[in-house]
């Protein structure tokens, strides 16, 4: 079955460092999304993405956040200027249409020093 | 406030009986709700999907009921094995603008003995 795969599984950054996460949606999937999930707390929404463009965004994604599909395959999220509060698992998900549910992939660990 | 809560941080259960975890939410209308499976360190895998005209969805031995009247839904495993000791997450389809964010509980911790 195919599914969503994120790179790295495990990212260590020192704090005030930029941090690129890599996610690769299923590839008919046209709905793309990051969320994150602090160590015991709640997964929370961070932002949407559809046709090439930002669809939604929470309070959470700031001016130090951005997203990127800079081609067929690949969904970014950058994290400029890292800070100790952005330590947390990063969660890439998609889907094929509104009406579908979302598929996540298994995250990547970020800790920042 | 916006709120989602799951009945109960943890769940302790024998095999064999029938789990149900319970999620109420306020000040919503989702036009659906999700259930999830998250087990430590991996991603929230996809259970189930209910809409807001959806009563009950069965898969296996899962079952969902939606009753947006009284905003809960309540989530069943029947005849419940080790296997499903994991942490279950209720999301609500909660986006304005109809491109489907999703809003989670902080999920129910369930826990199977054999």
């Amino acid at each position: 079955e195919p599914e969503v795969t994120q790179t790295p599984s495990h990212q260590v950054t020192q704090m005030g460092q930029e941090v690129i996460l890599r996610c690769v949606p299923i590839s008919n999937h046209l709905y793309f999304y990051w969320y994150r999930q602090i160590l015991g707390q709640k997964v929370e929404f961070l932002v949407s993405f559809y046709n090439n463009e930002i669809s939604e965004k929470s309070e959470i994604f700031d001016d130090q956040f951005s997203v990127e599909r800079p081609d067929g395959s690949n969904f970014t999220l950058k994290i400029r200027s890292t800070k100790l509060e952005d330590s947390a698992m990063y969660f890439c998900a998609s889907r094929v249409d509104r009406e579908q549910p979302q598929h996540f992939g298994d995250g990547t660990r970020l800790s920042i020093l | 406030s916006q709120k989602i809560e799951q009945n109960s941080e943890a769940l302790n259960i024998q095999e064999g009986k029938t789990a149900t975890l319970t999620c109420n939410y306020t000040n919503y209308s989702p036009a659906y709700l999700q259930w999830y499976r998250q087990d430590p360190g991996r991603g929230p895998v996809f259970l189930l999907l209910i809409r807001e005209n959806e009563k009950e969805k069965r898969k296996e031995r899962l079952k969902v009921t939606f009753d947006t009247t009284l905003k809960q839904s309540l989530f069943h495993i029947t005849a419940s094995q080790p296997a499903d000791s994991a942490t279950y997450l209720c999301a609500l389809d909660t986006a304005a603008s109809g491109y489907s964010t999703l809003t989670f509980g902080k999920g129910t911790m369930l826990l199977v003995s054999p």
